[in-house]
C-alpha cells in the first residue's frame, strides 16, 4: 500500500525558473519528511527535510513547505539549474531520533533545460 | 569517509540461481536498511537492522529473501532461486543512531535472465 503520493511524475522547466514538486500522505503519525535527490547511477541523497512541528524550511535555493492539516508537503526550487536535473523523492517516517524506516513517494524526474 | 559501499555493482544471474548482495555501512552507523528500486514500484523498503538486530522485515518477500548482519561492518541480502521479477537495483543505506538521515550506497543492479 502506497502511503506517500508524489506528483508530477516528470517535469521540465527552463533554466532560471521555479520548480514545484508536491507530495501527500495518509498516515497522520508521520512526523519526519525528507526530500531525497537521485542522479543516474547513484543512490538517493538527502536534500532537505522538515519535521511536522514546522511549516517551512529553507536551504539555499531549496524550500520545503509542510501543511499538517491537509497532509501535504511541497519542494520549491528557485533559479533552477541544469545541474538540478535528477529524480526527487519525498519520504515520510514515524519517529524522531533516528533509525526509523522511510516510506518513499513514487519520485519526480526533473529536467532543467537551458 | 568512503560512504556506504555495496558490492557487486552489477550482478547477472540465471533464473533459479542464488544471489548474495553485500553492504558495508558507514563506520559508526548503527542502523542498516535495504531497499529495492524499480521503475514500476519505485523505492520499496525491505528490511532494517539496528545494532545488528533485525528490527523490521515487513517488506521482505517471505519465501526466497533473507538478510543478515553478522557484524557491525557488513550486511548481506540473499535471494534464493532468483526470478526475472527480482531484477532491480538493491540499495543499502545506513544511519547514525539518533539521526534520521539515511546515507545510501550506489546500489547493486541485479539482472535475472
Amino acid at each position: 500500500q502506497q502511503q506517500v503520493r508524489q506528483s508530477p511524475q516528470s517535469l521540465t522547466v527552463w533554466e532560471g525558473g521555479t520548480t514545484v514538486l508536491t507530495c501527500s500522505y495518509e498516515d497522520s503519525t508521520f512526523n519526519y519528511f525528507p526530500w531525497y535527490q537521485q542522479f543516474p547511477g547513484e543512490g538517493p541523497a538527502l536534500l532537505i527535510s522538515i519535521l511536522s512541528v514546522s511549516d517551512k524550511k529553507e536551504d539555499g535555493r531549496f524550500t520545503t513547505f509542510f501543511n499538517k492539516r491537509e497532509k501535504k508537503l511541497s519542494l520549491h526550487i528557485i533559479d533552477s539549474q541544469p545541474g538540478d536535473s535528477a529524480t526527487y523523492f519525498c519520504a515520510a517516517s514515524v519517529g524522531q531520533g533516528g533509525s526509523a524506516k522511510l516510506i518513499f513517494g513514487e519520485g519526480t524526474k526533473l529536467t532543467v533545460s537551458s | 569517509n568512503a560512504g556506504v559501499i555495496q558490492t557487486p555493482r552489477h550482478k547477472v544471474t540465471g533464473k533459479g540461481q542464488e544471489a548474495t548482495l553485500w553492504c558495508e555501512p558507514i563506520s559508526g552507523h548503527s542502523a542498516v536498511f535495504w531497499y529495492r528500486q524499480t521503475i514500476v514500484q519505485g523505492l520499496e523498503f525491505l528490511t532494517y537492522f539496528r545494532n545488528q538486530a533485525p528490527i523490521d522485515d515487513s517488506g521482505m518477500p517471505k519465501e526466497r529473501f533473507s538478510a543478515q548482519m553478522p557484524n557491525q561492518s557488513h550486511s548481506t541480502l540473499k535471494i534464493q532461486s532468483t526470478q526475472p521479477q527480482d531484477s532491480a537495483v538493491y540499495l543499502c543505506a545506513s544511519s547514525l543512531g539518533g539521526e534520521n538521515t539515511l546515507y545510501f550506497g550506489a546500489g547493486t543492479r541485479l539482472s535475472v535472465l
